[in-house]
């Protein structure tokens, strides 16, 4: 079973819409988790992190974890045309003390004008 | 704002070949890291180096593979002897806390 799973789309949303991304997890011990954006041929950047069950909101952007179903999301606020990348989720391996990141295999995000 | 750096950012080699790969890690952190993605496919740990040792190491990372700080800044990755199928984007991160993981911008490695 992979340990983080997304979506590998493409998920095509207008500009100025909101975009959802999601990820599942299969560790329920897991206890932090990561949304990296990664342009085409660049590397991953960091956007978010979220530890707590809930919301976390940052400028567009807001996490969101729910442990109870092992799914974190992203979403996008008011989404631009530079907006379109691939987002990747990760989350310490859990057979890790090391700090290793799993990364889901991304999603791609096409934001239309 | 600190970054990650990473040297060079395109190599290519002949198969066989030596290559070293150089990262300069964020100035204060303590764990440092070495990814890579494949074209198309996931971003995949190889090794994470704490304490000037190496923690933990993937199945990828095999005896062709070695890292070393060889001083406060520099933190390398070696590939003894290439093959084609270690072609791929190659990423040094750091990390200040153990998880949150910086990226450097990549090297691109091209095996012939």
């Amino acid at each position: 079973q992979k340990e983080v799973e997304q979506n590998s789309g493409p998920l095509s949303v207008p500009e100025g819409a909101i975009a959802s991304l999601n990820c599942t997890y299969s560790d329920r011990g897991s206890q932090s988790f990561f949304w990296y954006r990664q342009y085409s041929g660049k590397s991953p950047e960091l956007i978010m992190s979220i530890y707590s069950n809930g919301d976390k909101e940052d400028g567009r952007f807001t996490a969101q974890l729910n442990k109870a179903s092992q799914y974190v999301s992203l979403l996008i606020r008011d989404s631009q045309p530079s907006d379109s990348a691939t987002y990747l989720c990760a989350a310490p391996a859990r057979s890790s003390n090391t700090g290793k990141l799993i990364f889901g295999q991304g999603t791609t995000l096409q934001v239309k004008p | 704002e600190p970054e990650v750096t990473q040297t060079p950012s395109h190599q290519v080699t002949q198969m066989g070949q030596e290559v070293i790969l150089r990262c300069v890690p964020i100035s204060n952190h303590l764990y440092f890291y070495w990814y890579r993605q494949i074209l198309g496919q996931k971003v995949e740990f190889l090794v994470s180096f704490y304490n000037n040792e190496i923690s933990e190491k993937s199945e990828i990372f095999d005896d062709q593979f070695s890292v070393e700080r060889p001083d406060g800044s520099n933190f390398t990755l070696k590939i003894r002897s290439t093959k084609l199928e270690d072609s791929a984007m190659y990423f040094c991160a750091s990390s200040g806390l153990k998880e949150t993981q910086y990226f450097g911008p990549g090297t691109r490695l091209l095996v012939l």
